[in-house]
């Protein structure tokens, strides 16, 4: 399978443990996506890189998140002290480089369904 | 305002029925437009991209209107496999960060 991966599927957790998310992209991709989807509303960005390189992230990434991309190819997402609201499931995406005129197509990945109790 | 406005339904839409539904953006920034099914408890998946002309897939026909700032999706001969929820994105050149709709919920009932 070719296609973006991530890893685990489903999470739960006790509130206040710290959780680790892996998202393997499509190889040839540079961009990498980390987006929060939670029951009846749309995907929400969080942050993203180009290669090993963070180059934006959103208001929604609390400094309890973190988010890696060591060698330019997987990534990982972590949050620490987990909270009962970040219970949602955490979608990977991955492209290729966008041009000034065209926004390539985002593959997307299974998502990591994170329960907190 | 939000960046995408969807209204979610759901749409219940008999077998062979016709059904359409819009979203309206606020952001003017350059940007690129699509339409995302998503399938229960699945990741999203491009549907089609939407182009200032329109554009038609099959029975699916999507538009952009952006004097008004909305686009819309015609679904033509409901099937029970087109039971989704369409998202409405936008994506902003560059960065190509997504930005999604609520999504419209559709249910074809046979």
């Amino acid at each position: 399978d070719t296609g973006v991966s991530q890893d685990p599927r489903h999470k739960i957790t006790k509130r206040g443990q710290n959780v680790t998310f892996r998202c393997d992209p499509i190889s040839e991709h540079n961009r990498l996506y980390w987006y929060r989807q939670t029951l009846g509303q749309g995907p929400e960005f969080l942050t993203y890189f180009q290669n090993e390189a963070q180059l934006e992230k959103s208001r929604l990434l609390s400094d309890r998140f973190s988010a890696e991309r060591p060698k330019g190819s997987f990534s990982t997402l972590e949050i620490q002290r987990t909270e009962q609201g970040d219970s949602a499931m955490y979608l990977c995406a991955s492209s290729l480089l966008g041009t000034r005129r065209a926004v390539n197509e985002q593959f997307f990945g299974p998502g990591t369904r994170l329960t907190v109790l | 305002r939000k960046e995408v406005e969807q209204d979610p339904g759901p749409f219940n839409v008999p077998e062979g029925a016709t059904v359409a539904f819009n979203c309206t953006y606020s952001n003017s920034a350059s940007q690129s437009f699509f339409w995302y099914r998503q399938d229960c408890r699945k990741e999203p998946k491009l549907l089609m991209s939407v182009y200032s002309s329109g554009n038609e897939d099959g029975r699916f026909t999507a538009q952009l209107n952006r004097a008004s700032q909305y686009i819309s999706l015609l679904i033509r001969d409901s099937k029970l496999s087109d039971s989704a929820t369409y998202l409405c994105v936008w994506g902003i050149y560059g960065n190509n960060r997504l930005a999604f709709g609520k999504g419209n919920q559709v249910v074809v009932i046979p």
